[in-house]
């Protein structure tokens, strides 16, 4: 079975850019995650989606992140514009509803 | 607001020795999962806990859940150094919700 699929692996931008993330879910997965993990820290959820829709998204800095998963499957996840507190790696999770979240290897974002 | 606390944050061991790492939440919950996650890579799912007294065992590694004492523990047996990395517990305040991690326990094994 193939794992939940992020892409980039690494990015480096200076603030004020935007970025883009992918993630592509297990397949039949139907909850989606984002997590943020600053280095030296737990991660941190910034965004659920239940298929389509947003289950919670009261941690996303709204201001600047934004996320969305067309057709309940693939999800991207944008900065616009970047501080240099966004420096984390970027986690995508995915689970069957109301069960274990299996993460994907993460994009590294540097912000300079 | 949940919180989850993890202690010790670092742990420097011999191999062959016996540790505990604890992970204390602070509501109530029934579900815990102890993640795996080596330098620069992604979390491994290593235990789900599913309800109270809940106990599992893999390998040199076994986690207990207490959901009354609101507390879960990750116990090493006669650690190897391929046990070194960082153990993160996750609460899950509701099934399917979001995960609240502790902040890690970083773990080295010297030979």
């Amino acid at each position: 079975e193939a794992g939940v699929a992020q892409s980039p692996r690494y990015k480096i931008i200076e603030k004020r850019q935007s970025v883009a993330f992918w993630c592509n879910p297990i397949s039949g997965h139907a909850t989606l995650y984002w997590y943020q993990q600053i280095l030296g820290q737990g991660p941190k959820l910034l965004i659920q989606f239940q298929n389509n829709g947003v289950v919670d998204d009261s941690q996303l800095p709204k201001d600047r992140f934004s996320a969305e998963r067309l057709k309940g499957v693939d999800s991207t996840l944008k900065i616009q514009p970047a501080k240099l507190e966004d420096s984390a790696v970027y986690l995508c999770a995915s689970s069957l509803v109301s069960y274990e979240q299996f993460f994907g290897p993460g994009t590294r974002l540097t912000v300079l | 607001e949940l919180k989850v606390e993890q202690n010790p944050l670092f742990l420097s061991m011999q191999e062959g020795k016996n540790y505990t790492i604890y992970c204390n939440y602070s509501t109530t919950s029934d579900r815990l999962y102890w993640y795996r996650q080596d330098p620069g890579k992604s979390l491994e799912s290593l235990f789900v806990l599913l309800s109270n007294g809940a106990v599992k065992q893999e390998g040199r590694l076994m986690a207990s859940l207490d959901t009354k004492a609101r507390l879960s523990t990750l116990h090493i047996t006669a650690a190897v150094h391929d046990l070194s990395a960082t153990y993160f517990c996750a609460v899950d305040e509701s099934s399917g919700s979001r995960l609240t991690f502790g902040e890690g326990t970083q773990l080295t094994v010297n030979p």
